[in-house]
């Protein structure tokens, strides 16, 4: 059974800093690639970031609204997924989700999430 | 990036009846549409990719259909878990995309 379960969402002040992981089990994680998306409460989904396997690189993209701030990366040996957030504002309050993705070539959708882990930035 | 517009933002529909719910993309995404349910207080489940293929697990109740800038999600007879937000999302190109969600809601 694929699992993915989150961890290290907090309270943290504006400006700070926070990292995300992700921590994984039933799949071959070095094969697949991962992504984060948020949800701001009552609101809807937004993806924020994704990676390839580093069999295709390891390339990263992000989102407009947290690129140069944010930062995903994976540990292939410990099946965890990060995501480090600098520089937090007020906007980036959300759960966070990490996500496997499945793809055909470039073509990549989230076939399984994980159940969030919530981050509030507030003074 | 592209933009997915979700309608109706609600749906007042009885158990039993069909719901059919769109989505309309800014620019053609071709058939690289994914259909996520999500019920309060849980991750989002995916239903269908590649616009009409449904996810493993998936009740064959719910189908896809639509290419290019217009689909349509439709359950054919409402079940009391079908109650929920459904979000669309557009996988053609990054950055990828949601639709703001059509919430299904018991009539």
């Amino acid at each position: 059974e694929v699992q993915l379960v989150e961890s290290g969402g907090d309270l943290v002040q504006p400006g700070r800093s926070l990292r995300l992981s992700c921590t994984t089990s039933g799949f071959n994680f070095g094969d697949y690639a991962l992504s984060w998306v948020r949800q701001a409460p009552g609101k809807g989904l937004e993806w924020v970031a994704f990676m390839t396997s580093f069999l295709y690189g390891g390339t990263t993209e992000y989102a407009a609204s947290v690129q140069g701030r944010f930062t995903i990366s994976r540990d292939d040996a410990k099946r965890i997924v990060y995501l480090q957030m600098d520089s937090l504002n007020t906007e980036d309050t959300a759960i966070y989700y990490c996500a496997r993705y499945r793809c055909t070539g470039y073509y990549c959708y989230e076939e399984y999430w994980g159940q969030g882990t919530l981050v509030t930035v507030s003074s | 990036e592209k933009v997915m517009t979700q309608s109706p933002a609600t749906l007042s529909v009885s158990p039993g009846e069909r719901a059919t719910l769109s989505c309309r993309a800014s620019q053609s995404v071709s058939s690289h549409l994914a259909w996520y349910q999500q019920k309060p207080g849980q991750a989002p489940r995916l239903l269908i990719y590649g616009a009409s293929t449904r996810a493993a697990g998936i009740p064959d109740r719910f189908s896809g259909s639509g290419s290019g800038t217009d689909f349509t999600l439709t359950i054919s007879s409402l079940q009391s878990e079908d109650f929920a937000v459904y979000y669309c999302q557009q996988y053609n190109k990054r950055p990828e995309t949601f639709g703001q969600g059509t919430k299904v809601e018991v009539k």
